[in-house]
């Protein structure tokens, strides 16, 4: 079954200071991969998708996440944190059959200013 | 106008009682779902339906069951609620296929169950 997990449940950052929130997934093949955020009291926002087009993806807000199959990583980045960064983020992975869905446990941001 | 619109947002209720979430979307998606995410913000897929029929239904307790009357509308019904249903759940719908917008899930905004 295709899962990812995510290190680390609770990451601060310093304003201005690199975003990296990690990512692996099991699949046996490259599977769809996606990094959603959820500010407070809302819904989940989609930031970027991996799609097997390209393994560097840029997202909205200034994220990016790298698929890297020798690691099968697809981790989250953002040069400089900014406050409004501060959410839970979620990766997520789509199985190769089917249309479903699974998401990792989550990456609680803090951005101390 | 809202892609994925659940409804109600907020639901407070007692023990026992029943009590249903309705979601719709407007995005012409084939497929729709029901997540519960605790307090500890762990996502957790329920059901799964793809046009209007059941894909996937996740170890779920009979107390909940979902019903499809058109591709799109996902409601949720959930019998003598317990303390442990109370939760976030979202409501969420994706297109299989092969554009730009495809195989993505866009989720609703949430409706929050407190069992009392």
């Amino acid at each position: 079954a295709q899962s990812v997990t995510q290190l680390g449940s609770h990451v601060s950052v310093s304003e201005g200071a690199l975003v990296l929130l990690r990512c692996n997934y099991s699949s046996s093949v490259p599977p769809y991969l996606f990094w959603y955020v959820q500010y407070p009291n809302q819904g989940l926002q989609l930031l970027l998708k991996y799609t097997s087009a390209a393994t560097l993806v840029k997202g909205i807000n200034g994220f990016e996440a790298e698929f890297k199959k020798s690691e099968t990583s697809f981790h989250l980045t953002k040069p400089s944190a900014h406050m409004s960064d501060a959410a839970e983020y979620f990766c997520a992975v789509r199985t190769n059959t089917g249309n479903q869905f699974y998401f990792g446990t989550g990456t609680s941001l803090t951005v101390i200013p | 106008d809202t892609a994925v619109s659940q409804t109600p947002k907020y639901l407070v209720t007692q023990m026992g009682n029943d009590k249903s979430i309705k979601c719709e979307q407007n995005l012409g998606h084939d497929t729709m779902y029901w997540y519960k995410q605790d307090s500890k913000k762990f996502l957790k897929i329920m059901f799964s339906y793809n046009n209007k029929e059941l894909i996937i239904n996740e170890t779920v307790p009979n107390r909940f069951s979902p019903k499809s009357p058109d591709k799109a509308h996902l409601n949720l019904h959930i019998n003598s609620l317990e303390l442990g249903d109370s939760a976030v759940y979202f409501c969420a719908s994706s297109q299989m296929g092969t554009g730009a917008g495809a195989n993505v899930l866009t989720f609703g905004a949430g409706s929050r169950l407190t069992v009392l």
